[in-house]
């Protein structure tokens, strides 16, 4: 049972290039959340979707955005690259319940983004 | 902003308890505590998580106090390997998804041989 996937695994852009992230949830998931982390510093959350909306978003301007497809797949998409846009990006995948159960989420291995 | 407050850091000696506190005075009658913990350059791990209940699984066990302004992740026998920066969650779930997951700055735990 394959986990939660994330390509590329590094990346290096220059300031105002656009770059495309991209994930793979756990098999059986429906939900991805994608997550910043800057160096030394907890994850911050971007978004989250679910039936391929935009469900809730964290404090992010609109140079971030997303995609959710059909087989739960996801995009981030960042334009207009800043230097401070440099972290280590994470997708996280779970599963919703109608049923209000509280599931936990299952992180990729992330996408390291350096912008020079 | 997070909710919890977490200690900066902490050690633990190998095979010993480890006790991580969190505190979540400010925590809603509908939020679970979750832990994660995050080893270097991965991506982070669920560990477990509570609603009022004390809860154990094959990794920790979480003691939520009654009035559930604070709880405590006990890693029952440290080992070198669960040295990591450990984080304290709470979170809604809400009908048509979940609420947004803020993670604070964590503990970093040392286990010393």
């Amino acid at each position: 049972d394959a986990g939660v996937t994330q390509s590329p695994t590094h990346l290096i852009k220059t300031r105002g290039q656009q770059v495309t992230l991209r994930c793979s949830p756990k098999s059986g998931h429906d939900t991805v959340s994608w997550y910043q982390q800057a160096l030394g510093q907890g994850p911050q959350f971007i978004f989250q979707y679910y039936e391929e909306e935009e469900r809730q978003r964290g404090n992010f301007p609109d140079r971030f955005s997303g995609h959710q497809f059909p087989n739960y797949s996801s995009e981030l998409n960042v334009n207009a690259l800043l230097l401070g846009d440099s972290a280590l990006y994470l997708c996280a995948s779970s599963l919703k319940s109608g049923s209000g159960v509280s599931y936990e989420q299952y992180f990729g291995p992330g996408t390291r983004l350096t912008v020079t | 902003d997070a909710k919890t407050t977490q200690p900066t850091s902490m050690d633990c000696a190998e095979g010993r308890a480890a006790n991580l506190p969190c505190n979540h005075s400010t925590i809603s009658g509908n939020e679970y505590v979750y832990w994660y913990r995050q080893i270097h350059s991965q991506g982070p791990q669920y560990i477990i998580h509570g609603l009022k209940n004390n809860e154990t699984n094959e990794m920790a066990s979480l003691i939520i106090t009654e009035d559930r302004k604070s709880s405590t992740l006990i890693l029952p026998h440290a080992t070198l390997r669960d040295t990591a920066v450990y984080y304290c969650i709470v979170t809604r779930l809400m009908k048509t998804s979940y609420d947004k997951v803020i993670f604070g700055p964590g503990t970093s735990l040392s286990v010393i041989p």
